[in-house]
């Protein structure tokens, strides 16, 4: 069955140092997301992107946050400058279609220590 | 907006017994309601999801059913099993175009005991 990936699992860096996270969506979904999970706390939505642009961004995505589309396969969230509160785990996950009961499909995630 | 509420965790539950984990969410429209569940160093799976009100949506032995009065989404199974320990996520998508997010309850972490 088609899956979400992520690369790597666990990334550990120093505060103020850029992070790239990576992701693989499952091949023809069009829609993307990135959501986090603060230790403890409710999974959030950062972002959704359609069409190579974003389509929402929640206030969390503030302007250290980019994500991309470089190439037919992959999806990246970098943060510029990362702060100790944005340690986390980061799911990305895709769907078909953007609406309704359509399945959004996540993947495992990326644990960010920032330290 | 919108929101989902979910009842406090840990339930830690013996085997064969009746599970309930409540979920109730305020939003605007009709969103769809859906339980995800993580088990232990995975991602969030889809469990089950429900358009509208009063449809049930069933998988694994779990139910809910969309109560509108209520504004609830609760998840039941009449019989755990060890392998249930997960944490369990009910959310909600509200909109009909375009890509829209998904809103999650704090999640309930589960704990069936042989």
């Amino acid at each position: 069955e088609p899956e979400v990936t992520q690369t790597p699992s666990h990334q550990v860096t120093q505060m103020g140092q850029e992070v790239i996270l990576r992701c693989v969506p499952i091949s023809n979904h069009l829609y993307f997301y990135w959501y986090r999970q603060i230790l403890g706390q409710k999974v959030e939505f950062l972002v959704s992107f359609y069409n190579n642009e974003i389509s929402e961004k929640s206030e969390i995505f503030d302007d250290q946050f980019s994500v991309e589309r470089p190439d037919g396969s992959n999806f990246t969230l970098k943060i510029r400058s990362t702060k100790l509160e944005d340690s986390a785990m980061y799911f990305c996950a895709s769907s078909l279609q953007g609406f309704g009961t359509d399945t959004q499909y996540f993947g495992p995630g990326t644990r960010l220590t920032v330290l | 907006g919108n929101s989902v509420t979910q009842m406090e965790g840990p339930v830690t539950l013996s085997e064969e017994a009746f599970l309930t984990i409540n979920c109730t969410y305020t939003a605007t429209g009709y969103p769809s309601l859906f339980w995800y569940v993580q088990y232990p160093g995975e991602g969030l799976q889809l469990l089950l999801k429900a358009t509208k009100a009063d449809d049930k949506g069933s998988n694994k032995g779990f139910e809910a059913t969309y109560r509108k009065e209520t504004t609830s989404f609760h998840l039941e199974k009449g019989s755990v099993q060890v392998s249930d320990s997960a944490v369990y996520f009910c959310a909600l998508r509200a909109g009909t175009q375009g890509a829209q997010k998904l809103v999650f309850g704090q999640g309930t972490r589960l704990t069936i005991n042989p």
